[in-house]
């Protein structure tokens, strides 16, 4: 079974402060996607990977960065987190294109 | 970015009963996929759809690539409690448009027992 996991479930960060999202698949895939989602607009995505140190902007990228040091991880970071970033946020990965899996999810609130 | 239109936004039904989706775009896609998200979970791949007029099973789910390849539907028989949620479709133009897949809003899913 393919296996998306996302370092934390639920986080509560304050304004300002730097955050990092960790997402880590266990099955080689070669892509690899970060995504917000909020009622009524749907997953929304940030950025995507398609290999080791290879990021891509996706349709929301501002505000956010991301890294791929290794190829089953790919860290999403909030460089300066403010309250319309509070969300949650989905990691997925992909090998066979384009069939995407998803982790749990990351709950975060910026306060 | 791009976005699926998919109807119903929200199904308020009695358990027993069949329920039906769609997802429509005005441009075609290769893939269709359907998801399936529980509360406070990531989407779960139910369906995948990779040729025009394919219509496949997963237990109780059917899904079907729209000939055109604008359109896709989902239909689920005689829906029980553990099929409330979120269901998406989600659609690709693979091999071009990279990876990316373009998802419609959801539609989420109301059981009465």
């Amino acid at each position: 079974d393919v296996k998306v996991t996302q370092s934390s479930r639920y986080l509560v960060k304050r304004t300002g402060e730097k955050v990092f999202l960790e997402c880590v698949q266990d099955m080689d895939h070669e892509n690899m996607f970060w995504y917000r989602q909020d009622p009524g607009l749907g997953l929304r995505l940030i950025y995507f990977s398609y290999d080791v140190k290879m990021k891509e902007k996706g349709d929301i990228p501002e505000g956010y960065s991301v890294s791929r040091e290794k190829k089953e991880r790919f860290s999403l970071i909030l460089e300066s987190a403010s309250t319309n970033q509070t969300s949650m946020y989905l990691c997925a990965s992909s090998y066979i294109p384009p069939v995407q899996y998803f982790g749990a999810g990351t709950r975060l609130s910026v306060l | 970015g791009q976005q699926l239109n998919q109807s119903p936004q929200s199904m308020f039904i009695q358990e027993g009963e069949d329920v039906s989706m769609n997802c429509t775009s005005s441009s075609i896609f290769n893939t269709w996929l359907w998801y399936k998200q529980d509360p406070g979970e990531g989407p779960v791949l139910l369906i995948a759809l990779y040729k025009a007029g394919e219509l496949t099973s997963n237990g109780r789910l059917t899904a079907q690539f729209g000939i055109t390849r604008k359109d896709s539907f989902l239909n689920i028989s005689a829906s029980i409690p553990s099929d409330v949620g979120i269901y998406f479709c989600a659609g690709s133009q693979h091999p071009q448009g990279a990876q990316k897949l373009v998802f419609g809003q959801g539609t989420r899913l109301t059981i009465n027992p």
